[in-house]
């Protein structure tokens, strides 16, 4: 079954940690997306890419770093360097100039 | 620039039909699009609607856009428990602009179905 794969599920960061969220995907898809979604503010773009070995920043890029090492593969690094960290996560991918995006289940990241 | 804007809580009753609304500002949006969020999950895709187009049905979903206001809708008839869930409107800009291929999402509106 094609799909896009997050993982872990759950994540906790001590304060002046780096983690990494891990984003999979088998369905072929050019362009892929990393959201974040607080309560009440829908979702904001943090990085997205349409390409390998290509990516841009959206909204609210400061504090994170990505790669695209391979079409299938979109790893977020949130590091020390993100205040507010505590949210969940949504990575999407979708074909380019097509219509709507596939998302993952989620990581909810909890700083401790 | 960007703008899509959503009410955020709308409550109903089992059976009636649920109307969720949405405003957009960007008058060079492509597609339009409704997802649904379950609990602790991704969004999933419920329809879309072209720019071109006014109207949409899909089962118990239709859709409504109006260009001139920019008002777009998301009517469910017969609304279930099931239905309860975070529905997010979202626009996808032209391919000639820098936005391509980017949704722009609103805040999301919380569905409360009750029994």
């Amino acid at each position: 079954d094609g799909g896009i794969t997050q993982s872990p599920k759950y994540l906790f960061r001590k304060e002046g940690q780096n983690v990494t969220l891990s984003c999979e995907q088998n369905l072929n898809h050019d362009a892929m997306y990393w959201y974040r979604q607080d309560p009440g503010q829908g979702l904001r773009l943090i990085y997205y890419s349409q390409i390998v070995n290509d990516f841009q920043k959206g909204d609210i890029a400061e504090g994170y770093s990505v790669s695209r090492e391979k079409k299938e593969s979109f790893p977020l690094t949130v590091t020390s360097a993100q205040k507010n960290p505590t949210a969940f996560y949504l990575c999407a991918s979708s074909p380019l100039g097509r219509y709507g995006y596939t998302f993952g289940s989620g990581t909810r990241l909890t700083v401790v | 620039g960007e703008d899509v804007e959503q009410s955020l809580f709308l409550s109903v009753r089992e059976g009636d039909s649920s109307v969720i609304n949405c405003t957009y500002t960007d008058s060079s949006s492509t597609y339009l699009y409704w997802y649904k969020q379950e609990p602790g999950a991704g969004l999933q895709l419920l329809t879309y609607i072209f720019s071109n187009m006014d109207m949409k049905q899909d089962q118990r979903l239709t859709v409504l856009l109006n260009k001139k206001d920019k008002h777009l809708s998301l009517r469910i008839a017969d609304t279930q428990t099931g239905d309860s869930a975070i529905y997010f409107c979202a626009e996808s800009l032209n391919a000639g602009g820098t936005s391509y291929g980017k949704l722009t999402f609103g805040q999301g509106t919380i569905l409360t179905v009750h029994p």
